[in-house]
């Protein structure tokens, strides 16, 4: 099962910055926070990920808070092709009991309007 | 360009009929992982393999068989494909188990009759 709880969908006007919020209450101190997007049935795709401190790149922005039971994917200027399921995942990094599977739950339909 | 590629994109077969979905990466990752995905279940691991000729059942392996003869290639077979397993698959690669990014494949939309 998931240890992640998303809203299931969310609204975001192009050009607005887009905030999608995780939970992950149960979250390890070896566990790390993946964020990944599905445009419609195409493959997943990687955003970014982080154990502990803030993380940034060209796509977008990770904010874990100062206990990691929660997170924010933001996305500073959201554009009509950033519509998209949008998973937070907790893994373990390299260990002997890890498949290296990543379960998604059920994600967070964002919807970038005009 | 960094990628990982899945042949054939679109397959429509008869129940028994055995198929091979082909996966390749062109990155030297050592992992990778095929993954079903179907409405109301989200993606489910397959089978994995950390590196060749090392492999291993994910969490849905029955009905397939993979293999892992040369570190680039991670094919998906079906020796007697049923309607149940009428999904969409993708295969995925990273640098090692647990390590980073995984990159995942275009995905192949299966359909058994």
């Amino acid at each position: 099962d998931a240890k992640t709880t998303q809203p299931p969908s969310m609204d975001c006007a192009e050009g607005r910055a887009a905030n999608l919020p995780c939970n992950h209450s149960t979250i390890s101190g070896n566990e790390y926070v993946y964020w990944y997007r599905q445009i419609h049935s195409q493959g997943p795709q990687y955003i970014i990920h982080g154990l502990k401190n803030n993380e940034t790149n060209e796509m977008a922005s990770l904010i874990i808070t100062e206990d990691r039971k929660s997170s924010t994917l933001i996305l500073p200027h959201a554009t009509l092709r950033d519509t998209a399921v949008y998973y937070c995942i907790v893994r373990v990094g390299k260990g002997s009991s890890n498949t290296g599977k990543l379960i998604f739950g059920q994600g967070t339909t964002l919807q970038v309007k005009p | 360009e960094a990628q990982v590629t899945q042949n054939p994109r679109y397959l429509i077969t008869v129940t028994g009929k055995k198929l091979t979905v082909t996966c390749s990466q062109n990155m030297n990752h050592e992992y990778m992982s095929w993954y079903r995905q179907d409405p109301g279940l989200g993606l489910r691991q397959i089978y994995y393999s950390m590196n060749v000729e090392v492999t291993d059942k994910g969490d849905v392996p029955e009905g397939y068989k993979v293999s892992r003869k040369e570190k680039r290639n991670f094919p998906l077979i079906l020796e007697s494909p049923s309607p149940n397993q009428t999904s969409l698959y993708f295969c995925a690669s990273s640098i090692q188990r647990g390590v980073g990014e995984q990159f995942f494949g275009p995905g192949t939309r299966l359909t058994v009759l």
